[in-house]
């Protein structure tokens, strides 16, 4: 059964920086899109960004461009998303997602979740 | 940009109903839908994709149905396991928006 564990998640102040990270297990993670999807506490879903297998291609939502790093590290089996400039509305649970791709390698919709980390933005 | 809007956005009901929910796009999404569902406190499970393909081990009284812009999830027979929030997602755009929620609760 696919395991992604994320952590890294706790309280930081406006304007601070937190890095998540997403153990993986049970699969052949490099063959593999990833995703972060977020939460915001009573709130939808919401995809926040995705990596290539290789990890030469990102993209973001639009809010967040410029303030996050999607990353990976296929050799440890771990996806990362660096958060700088973090602001309230970034108050999430995030969730590290693996990401079913179709035609021509696109990322279609997301088959495992893990249990997710909750960050709060606050002073 | 797109908008995914689900109807309705809480739906009270009792086991053994059948329960539909709707997902409108407001651009053709062909049928590059998913759908979810979440427990409490818990991830998001997927339940059906590319608008009416069921994941594995997901109960057969879940369907999903439709294209373009108007998708249905369909629960044929309401189990206590199924009070949960759902979900539809599209997959036509980078940006893979989510629609609002359902809430199905115990009538």
């Amino acid at each position: 059964e696919v395991q992604l564990v994320e952590s890294g998640g706790g309280l930081v102040q406006p304007g601070g920086s937190l890095r998540l990270s997403c153990a993986a297990s049970q699969f052949t993670f490099s063959d593999y899109y990833m995703s972060w999807v977020r939460q915001a506490p009573g709130k939808g879903l919401e995809w926040v960004a995705n990596i290539n297998q290789d990890g030469n291609e990102e993209s973001y939502v639009d809010s967040v461009k410029g303030r996050f790093t999607i990353s990976r590290d296929n050799a440890k089996n771990s996806l990362y998303l660096q958060m700088n400039s973090l602001r309230a509305e970034d108050t999430a649970v995030y969730y590290c997602a693996r990401d079913w791709v179709g035609y021509l390698n696109s990322p279609y919709y997301f088959d495992s979740w893990g249990q997710g980390t909750l960050v709060t933005v606050s002073s | 940009d797109i908008q995914m809007t689900q109807f309705p956005s809480t739906l009270s009901a009792s086991v053994g109903d059948r329960v539909t929910i709707t997902c409108r796009a407001s651009q053709n999404m062909g049928t590059w839908l998913a759908w979810y569902q979440q427990k409490p406190g818990k991830a998001p499970k997927l339940l059906i994709y590319k608008a009416s393909s069921l994941e594995s081990g997901v109960p057969s009284r879940f369907s999903g149905s439709g294209s373009e812009t108007e998708f249905t999830l369909t629960i044929s027979s309401l189990q206590p396991d199924d009070f949960a929030t759902y979900y539809c997602q599209e997959y036509n755009t980078y940006s893979r928006t989510f629609g609002q929620g359902t809430k199905v609760e115990i009538k």
